[in-house]
């Protein structure tokens, strides 16, 4: 497809589960943040990458947190130990330019921790 | 530092009237200055962006006012219309993009 692809775009687990949340970027976009978005909550920036290495990894909320991108494509973003505060939508989006604003956003996948 | 202030929180404006959303920033690194616009159950999606060195850029009925000195930038709405309903956020970058909490919009006939 020509736009952000992430999968599940929906996701029930049950507390202290692990999940994994896969972000398809558009072809040839550098650049590849997360964020995640509490419901009616803003956006909060969760890791960023350029190509493959994350400049910035503040963002992650605690060591559960993790994520990866291989051959400048797609990123996994992993939860361990999952807690019901980490429901949320969790937003993938790439840029063609590095160091710009410019974000392409896919439709996200929501996570429902029981 | 790395906050991106934003207000109101919530805006109801009649058909036809100017939405104004306003956001400020800390961090004078910032060099880029993009508006989202959000429906429900969508990812966000970029609606128009301005850089440091202008101070207003209009694309169609949005217009972005930005006052460097200030460190604030705001966006105009003109003729709102119904299917502008919709949750907005300003942002700053420079390499990561931090965004306001947005804003969510009701267009009223």
């Amino acid at each position: 497809g020509a736009g952000v692809s992430q999968s599940p775009s929906n996701k029930v687990t049950e507390k202290g589960k692990d999940v994994e949340l896969r972000c398809d970027p558009i072809s040839g976009h550098t650049a590849l943040y997360w964020y995640r978005q509490s419901l009616g909550q803003g956006l909060e920036f969760l890791i960023y990458f350029q190509g493959n290495s994350a400049p910035d990894k503040s963002g992650l909320p605690s060591d559960r947190f993790s994520a990866e991108r291989t051959g400048g494509s797609v990123s996994t973003l992993t939860i361990q130990r999952t807690q019901q505060e980490d429901s949320a939508v969790y937003l993938c989006a790439s840029s063609p330019h590095p160091n710009t604003g410019e974000l392409f956003f896919g439709e996200g996948s929501r996570l429902t921790v029981l | 530092q790395q906050q991106v202030k934003q207000s109101p929180q919530s805006l109801i404006v009649q058909k036809g009237g100017i939405s104004i959303i306003n956001c400020a920033y800390e961090n004078t690194a910032f060099d880029y200055f993009p508006w989202y616009q959000q429906f429900p159950g969508k990812g966000p999606a970029l609606l128009i962006a301005i850089r440091p060195d202008v101070s207003e850029k209009k694309e169609g009925r949005f217009t972005i006012s930005f006052n460097k000195s200030a460190k604030q930038f705001s966006l105009h709405i003109m003729d709102s219309q119904p299917g502008d309903s919709a949750t907005y956020f300003c942002a700053a970058s420079y390499d990561k993009v931090i965004f306001g909490p947005g804003t969510s919009l009701s267009v009223i006939p």
